[in-house]
C-alpha cells in the first residue's frame, strides 16, 4: 500500500513565526488531505488537496501530484495552533483506504 | 449541524466486557470508516463500508464486529474487551467521488481497565 511520510516530527515555534509542513507519499493519489488534531483530540480538516494549490486565511496547501509530495504553510504562527498535524492520502489503488502519516507536533509558545 | 457523530465520548470498562460505539453521518456520504488511533498517535483504518457493505477489514480481531443498518450509520460491537483495546476510535465518513475528502467523527476514548 501507499507510504506517508511527514516531517519534521517536532516543531516548536514562537508566536507570529512562519513554518513549513511536509509530507510525502509513495505512489499517485486520488486523496490527499491535511488535519489538526486539536488538544482535545478532535481531527479537523485544513485541506482536501490531491493537487494544486490552496489557501485558507494563515493556511495554505500545496500538493505536487507528479513528485508525490504536500507541503502545508502556516503564517504568523497562534498558540491555538498547537497540536498535531496529520497528512493522509489514498493511493489510486487503494480505494477506500486514507493512510495517515506520523504527524508533526507542532508547539507554539506565546 | 450536519456531521458525523459518535457516542459515547468516553468509554471506561472492566477487561472481559462487551461495548458497542455509535457512528452516524448526515452528510449522505456513501462510505463510512472506523480509525483505530493508538498511544503513539497513529491512525490506522480497521473497516471501510459502502453503501452498507465492508469493503475493506484490516485483519482486526474478530472481536470487532462493525455493523451498517443503513448507508448513514456504522456501528462498531467490541466483544471481550482487552487491555490492548484501549485507544481512540474514530468514525468517518467519505462522498464516492471524494470530491471534499473524508469527514470525522470526534472519537471514543475507550480505556479498558
Amino acid at each position: 500500500g501507499i507510504q506517508v511520510e511527514q516531517s519534521p516530527p517536532d516543531l516548536i515555534l514562537q508566536e507570529g513565526a512562519n513554518s513549513t509542513l511536509r509530507c510525502n507519499f509513495s505512489d499517485s493519489v486520488n486523496n490527499l488531505q491535511w488535519f489538526h488534531q486539536n488538544p482535545w483530540g478532535q481531527l479537523i480538516n485544513l485541506f482536501y488537496i490531491p493537487s494544486g494549490t490552496k489557501q485558507n486565511g494563515r493556511l495554505s496547501a500545496t500538493t505536487v501530484a507528479t513528485e508525490r509530495y504536500s507541503l502545508l504553510y502556516i503564517s504568523s504562527s497562534q498558540t491555538t495552533d498547537s497540536g498535531v498535524y496529520f497528512c493522509a492520502a489514498e493511493g489510486s489503488t487503494s480505494y477506500g483506504k486514507l493512510t495517515f502519516g506520523q504527524g508533526t507536533i507542532l508547539t507554539v509558545h506565546p | 449541524d450536519t456531521a458525523v457523530s459518535q457516542t459515547p465520548k468516553y468509554l471506561v470498562t472492566q477487561m472481559g466486557n462487551d461495548k458497542s460505539i455509535k457512528c452516524e453521518q448526515n452528510l449522505g456520504h456513501d462510505t463510512m470508516y472506523w480509525y483505530k488511533q493508538d498511544s503513539k498517535k497513529f491512525l490506522k483504518i480497521m473497516f471501510s463500508y459502502n453503501n452498507k457493505e465492508l469493503i475493506i477489514n484490516e485483519t482486526v480481531p474478530n472481536r470487532f464486529s462493525p455493523k451498517s443498518p443503513d448507508k448513514a450509520h456504522l456501528n462498531l460491537h467490541i466483544n471481550s474487551l482487552e487491555l490492548g483495546d484501549s485507544a481512540v476510535y474514530f468514525c468517518a465518513s467519505s462522498p464516492v467521488d471524494r470530491g471534499s475528502g473524508y469527514t470525522f467523527g470526534s472519537g471514543t476514548r475507550l480505556t479498558v481497565v
